[in-house]
């Protein structure tokens, strides 16, 4: 069956940085896209960005551009978020997700991961 | 950016009755609209996309429908289970900046 596993995460200074990783299992996973989206603490989701099955193109939502940095070894069946500069409004938990076929959608997610930036 | 808006925030209800939920875009996004279930402590669930079509497994008391800006997801006769935040996303945009709604709760009355 489809598991996403992330890894990484915890409590980073601000403008501290962090690397969150992804790992996937039951699916040919250099088929598919895949994203991560965020949740602050209490709040609705945010999309941060998206790698397609090549590794190119990558998107970034606006919010995290310049600072965020999405990457994928489909020889390891792993994404990773590297996420820099970070700020107290990036404390939030992120998921992993993967995308139904090249639909912008999200079939699949992980469990997430907890991310405080906090001093 | 495409901004969606969820109404109501909240909404209260009881086992059995009949449950609409709205979502209105800020501008067409076609029928790319998909619908999710999250729990507390849980990661969204995925249960409409494209605007009405059904995920896998899911029960045929949810229903979607619309397009264009305007959309409901229907829950015909709502089980214990069904408790939760409920959140639409778009995914029109191309270059994608996907946006989801702030979510509608769902609370026993």
């Amino acid at each position: 069956q489809v598991q996403l596993v992330e890894s990484g995460g915890g409590l980073v200074k601000p403008g501290g940085s962090l690397r969150l990783s992804c790992k996937a299992s039951g699916f040919t996973f250099r088929d598919y896209h895949m994203s991560w989206i965020r949740q602050a603490p209490g709040k609705g989701l945010e999309w941060v960005s998206l790698i397609t099955s090549g590794r190119s193109p990558i998107y970034y939502a606006d919010s995290v551009k310049g600072r965020f940095t999405i990457s994928r070894d489909n020889a390891r069946n792993s994404v990773v978020l590297q996420m820099d500069s970070l700020r107290a409004d990036d404390t939030a938990i992120y998921y992993c997700a993967r995308h139904y076929v090249d639909f912008g959608f999200f079939d699949y997610w992980g469990q997430g991961k907890l991310v405080i930036v906090s001093s | 950016e495409i901004v969606m808006t969820q109404s109501p925030a909240t909404l209260s209800v009881s086992p059995g009755e009949r449950v609409t939920l709205s979502c209105r875009a800020s501008q067409s996004v076609s029928t790319n609209l998909a619908w999710y279930q999250q729990k507390p402590g849980q990661a969204p669930r995925l249960l409409i996309y494209g605007a009405s079509s059904r995920a896998t497994g899911l029960p045929a008391r949810f229903s979607g429908s619309g397009s264009g800006t305007e959309f409901t997801l229907t829950i015909s006769s709502l089980q214990s289970e069904d408790f939760a935040v409920y959140y639409c996303q778009q995914y029109n945009d191309w270059p994608p900046s996907y946006t989801f709604g702030q979510g509608t709760k769902l609370d026993l009355k």
